[in-house]
């Protein structure tokens, strides 16, 4: 069965300073693996997404993860973090059998110190 | 603003009563995911329409129901309610073909007292 294991619970970074979330999926084929960000009160934003191809993939707001099949992983990185980035990061994986929903995992809260 | 709408954001009720919750999708979006996302449970898989019928099944309730009507807008029935209903609970939309890519409404805070 598929699951995500995010083992950071919570995670404080100095603003400016790089950062580096963790995401360890369990799948029996190539996934779908997918990285969302939730702020306080709002719903989920898609920062990215790999399906197959460059194992290094780009999203959004100078977020990058890097899929590594011989770890499981797929670790989420960003060069310098920024005060606006504090919030709720969850990984997911995609069911492929048909229905395409996620497994997500239990999120990582990120806070920004100035 | 990922394009999905939900309502209401906010709804308190009492314990036995009924709710229903509603998705507007994406345009051009034929599949609506509902999630629920607790405090004890994390965001958990309740189900998928795609077109009208139901495609998948997840984590959801008897007490839970939910439909697709011909313009592509969900309705999420949550009936009996209990305590540990209280949660947030998403919508999602997908394109045909997209390989999955789920685009998020912003939720609705359910509350039950």
């Amino acid at each position: 069965a598929q699951s995500v294991t995010q083992p950071d619970i919570h995670i404080t970074v100095s603003e400016g300073a790089s950062l580096e979330l963790r995401c360890n999926y369990s799948y029996g084929a190539t996934p779908y693996l997918f990285w969302y960000v939730q702020s306080p009160g709002q719903g989920l934003q898609l920062l990215l997404k790999y399906f197959s191809g460059d194992t290094l993939v780009q999203g959004i707001k100078g977020f990058e993860a890097e899929f590594k099949r011989s770890q499981s992983s797929f670790n989420l990185r960003k060069p310098s973090v920024h005060w606006s980035d504090a919030a709720e990061y969850f990984c997911a994986v995609g069911d492929q059998t048909g229905a395409n929903n996620l497994f997500f995992g239990t999120g990582t809260r990120l806070t920004v110190i100035p | 603003d990922s394009g999905v709408t939900q309502t209401p954001k906010h709804l308190i009720t009492a314990t036995g009563q009924r709710v229903t919750l509603r998705c507007s999708p994406r345009s051009g979006d034929l599949s609506v995911y509902w999630y629920q996302q607790s405090l004890d449970q994390g965001l958990q898989f309740l189900i998928q329409y795609y077109n009208g019928e139901e495609r998948a099944k997840g984590n959801i309730l008897e007490r839970f129901s939910a439909q697709q009507f011909p313009d592509l807008h969900s309705e999420l029935n949550l009936s009996s309610l209990e305590l540990g209903d209280s949660a947030l609970y998403f919508c999602a939309s997908s394109a045909p073909g997209s390989t999955g890519t789920q685009y998020f409404g912003p939720g609705t805070r359910l509350t039950v007292l």
